[in-house]
């Protein structure tokens, strides 16, 4: 049973590009949750997908945008890149059928904006 | 709004001795869910372990326990006859009652524990 997979692993990008990140959530898994990890930080909450409609939001800027798939896979997308992006961004899925709503995370995508 | 404090940025442990990783939490909320991750080298964070606000009794998975005091607003996580694999960072989360409709997961700033030989 495969678990959270996101793609790529590291990326690299310039001020003003823009970057999609993608996750595939665990088998069975209908939710998706996105975080930002800085270096030396906890995860910071993005948003999150259910349904294919964003259900909650955290304190970001319209620069981060996302999209839940039919299949459950979900990506993030970040808009006019600025040095403080540079970050680890972490997807979990989980089902949100239950009441612990247990989130199971991926190895995460590292950008670098330079 | 809520918020988890992890005030041990470092920890160290001798092998197969027992270490104790401190988390406070703030919250005006009675029921929430509590959890313990672990973050290695290889960034993945796994699930420790995890608590029900409303469940008096301490969660215990092997050689991991908790001690909730739920007044005190306290949930320090104990691990137990400590290996050389339990050396990563870790994060307390709280997050709030499904009922309450927010979903989101809030982290501590972590703990790096390491395990000496």
């Amino acid at each position: 049973d495969a678990g959270v997979t996101q793609s790529p692993t590291h990326l690299i990008k310039t001020r003003g590009q823009q970057v999609t990140l993608r996750c595939s959530p665990k088998s069975g898994h209908d939710t998706v949750s996105w975080y930002q990890q800085a270096l030396g930080q906890g995860p910071q909450f993005i948003f999150q997908y259910y349904e294919e409609e964003e259900r909650q939001r955290g304190n970001f800027p319209d620069r981060f945008s996302g999209h839940q798939f039919p299949n459950y896979s979900s990506e993030l997308n970040v808009n006019a890149l600025l040095l403080g992006d540079s970050a680890l961004y972490l997807c979990a899925s989980s089902l949100s059928a239950t009441g612990w709503n247990i989130q199971y995370f991926g190895a995460g995508t590292r950008l670098s904006v330079l | 709004a809520q918020t988890v404090t992890q005030s041990q940025p470092e920890m160290s442990v001798q092998e197969a001795e027992t270490v104790t990783l401190s988390c406070t939490y703030d919250t005006s909320e009675s029921d929430y869910y509590l959890f313990w991750y672990k973050q290695p080298p290889s960034r993945q964070m796994i699930l420790v372990i995890r608590q029900e606000a409303y469940k008096q009794q301490n969660a215990t998975e092997n050689r991991f326990s908790v001690n909730f005091q739920k007044a005190a607003k306290s949930f320090s996580l104990k691990i137990s006859d400590s290996q050389l694999g339990d050396a990563a960072m870790y994060f307390c989360a709280y997050r709030s009652a499904f009922t309450s409709g927010t979903y989101k997961y809030i982290f501590g700033t972590g703990t790096r524990l390491k395990v000496l030989a």
